[in-house]
């Protein structure tokens, strides 16, 4: 079983549309909770830091944490051109280690 | 505030060869991180420095090495180049241990 699960499947929607996505884990030891962005030749941009469970609000995105399910996820409210992207979802555990754990990322593209 | 830099932005070398990849922390961050992003594997963590020591190795063969300089900056080193190290090499820093990690754009990596 992969540490951190993400379907890589491409996804469009619609400009103005509501963008999901979500990752699972296996590891209970993660505390630390991320998400980035990247753009296609360009270097992962940190959208969303949360540490333990609960949900974060950050203008458009709002993130979210269950512990207890091992799953997380990344909404984007009012979806623009510009969300265009592959959103990856990182983890890593408290103490010493300091590793990201990556998803394998998510293609999404935003119809105008 | 100046991101994080990485040099060169593309290389292109041989099996066999050796490279040197370097990077500039955002000013302030003590702690670097190298990372490998493969086609299809997505991102792996290969080291951390803090305070010039090596705190931290991913899973990946002897031939990958690396430093960080007294002004923090690093350098990744590969010897013995393979074909399946082609791949983009991303350098991150943060503040310190558990703090929220910021990428450079990378160095891509091409062997012939």
């Amino acid at each position: 079983q992969k540490e951190v699960e993400q379907d890589p499947g491409p996804l469009s929607v619609p400009e103005g549309a509501i963008v999901s996505l979500n990752c699972t884990y296996s590891n209970s030891a993660f505390q630390y909770f991320m998400w980035y962005r990247q753009y296609s030749r360009k270097g992962p941009e940190l959208l969303m830091y949360t540490y333990s469970s609960g949900n974060k609000e950050d203008g458009r995105f709002t993130a979210q944490v269950d512990k207890s399910s091992k799953y997380i996820s990344l909404f984007i409210r009012d979806s623009q051109p510009s969300d265009s992207a592959t959103y990856l979802c990182a983890m890593s555990a408290v103490g010493g280690n300091n590793r990201l754990a990556f998803g394998k990322g998510n293609q999404v593209v935003v119809i105008p | 505030e100046a991101g994080v830099t990485q040099s060169p932005t593309h290389l292109i070398k041989t099996r066999g060869q050796q490279v040197t990849l370097r990077c500039s922390p955002i000013s302030g961050h003590t702690s670097v991180y190298w990372y490998q992003q493969a086609l299809g594997l997505g991102l792996q963590f290969l080291l951390w420095y803090d305070e010039g020591e090596e705190r931290n190795r991913g899973n990946f063969p002897p031939r990958f090495s690396g430093r960080q300089f007294p002004n923090y900056s690093s350098e990744l080193n590969v010897n013995a180049l393979e074909l399946e190290d082609s791949a983009l090499y991303l350098c991150a820093s943060s503040l310190g241990q558990n703090q929220p990690q910021h990428f450079g754009d990378g160095t891509r990596l091409s062997i012939l």
